[in-house]
């Protein structure tokens, strides 16, 4: 039932910059609700990295930025760490569904 | 520092109904909207539903028919009750906290893994 569209994976090398996408709709991201990102690490609860957009709780390093436009939202992560191998999941509201939506989850890889 | 723990069963049969209790520490319970998040084997996050610390309620409309969820302040505990279980509610079941002005998830439980099954 997921409404926000991530790409199912992306990859890069350790040091290069890698950024995820989440594509909303007018019913979501586009009627101006927040976008707030999750990293879930193997085997653990998932985390929470960017809240409203762009912003990072305490502890999240500065390699993580996110940032919204309409109906989508972006996650980039710079100076990738095999330590940033994990599942990347957008979330936000959705009107229509008068409920919370999670994207559909992105694997980063570090190669 | 906020802590989340989950606990139940971890199987249940065809056709039962799931029960799961969230016990929060750390912090008062008021103020915030208390969640439940399921993640199937293999795939992504569903939003199960919340209940505000006031008792109000909002759930998922996939599974409003089949769920109750409850809360006790006093114990600082929430509960989640999901009837006519398949095997398409297996998954792992995590407790959150909600921050009501932001809409975000900031804390979670470790999750607990409910498997249906005879």
């Amino acid at each position: 039932q997921s409404v926000l569209t991530q790409p199912p994976s992306v990859s890069g090398a350790p040091g290069q910059r890698v950024t995820i996408s989440c594509t909303g709709s007018s019913s979501n991201l586009g009627a101006g609700f927040d976008v707030h990102w999750y990293q879930r690490l193997p085997g653990t609860a998932p985390k929470l990295l960017i809240y409203v957009n762009s912003n990072r709780p305490s502890g999240v390093p500065d390699r993580f930025s996110g940032s919204k436009s309409g109906t989508s939202a972006s996650l980039a992560i710079t100076g990738l760490q095999a330590e940033d191998e994990a599942d990347y999941y957008c979330q936000s509201y959705d009107n229509s569904l008068s409920g919370h939506v999670f994207g559909t989850g992105t694997k980063v890889a570090v190669l | 520092q906020v802590q989340l723990q989950e606990s139940g069963p971890g199987l249940v049969k065809p056709s039962e109904t799931l029960s799961l209790t969230c016990t929060v520490s750390g912090d008062s319970i008021s103020n915030y909207y208390w969640s439940w998040i399921r993640q199937p084997p293999g795939k992504g996050l569903e939003w199960i539903g919340y209940i505000y610390y006031s008792g109000s309620t909002n759930y998922n409309p996939s599974l409003k028919s089949r769920l109750t969820i409850s809360i006790d302040t006093s114990k600082k505990q929430f509960s989640l009750k999901l009837s006519s279980m398949t095997d398409a509610d297996t998954a792992i079941y995590y407790c959150a906290r909600g921050t009501v002005t932001v809409g975000n998830f900031d804390y979670w439980g470790q999750g607990t893994l409910v498997t249906v099954s005879s």
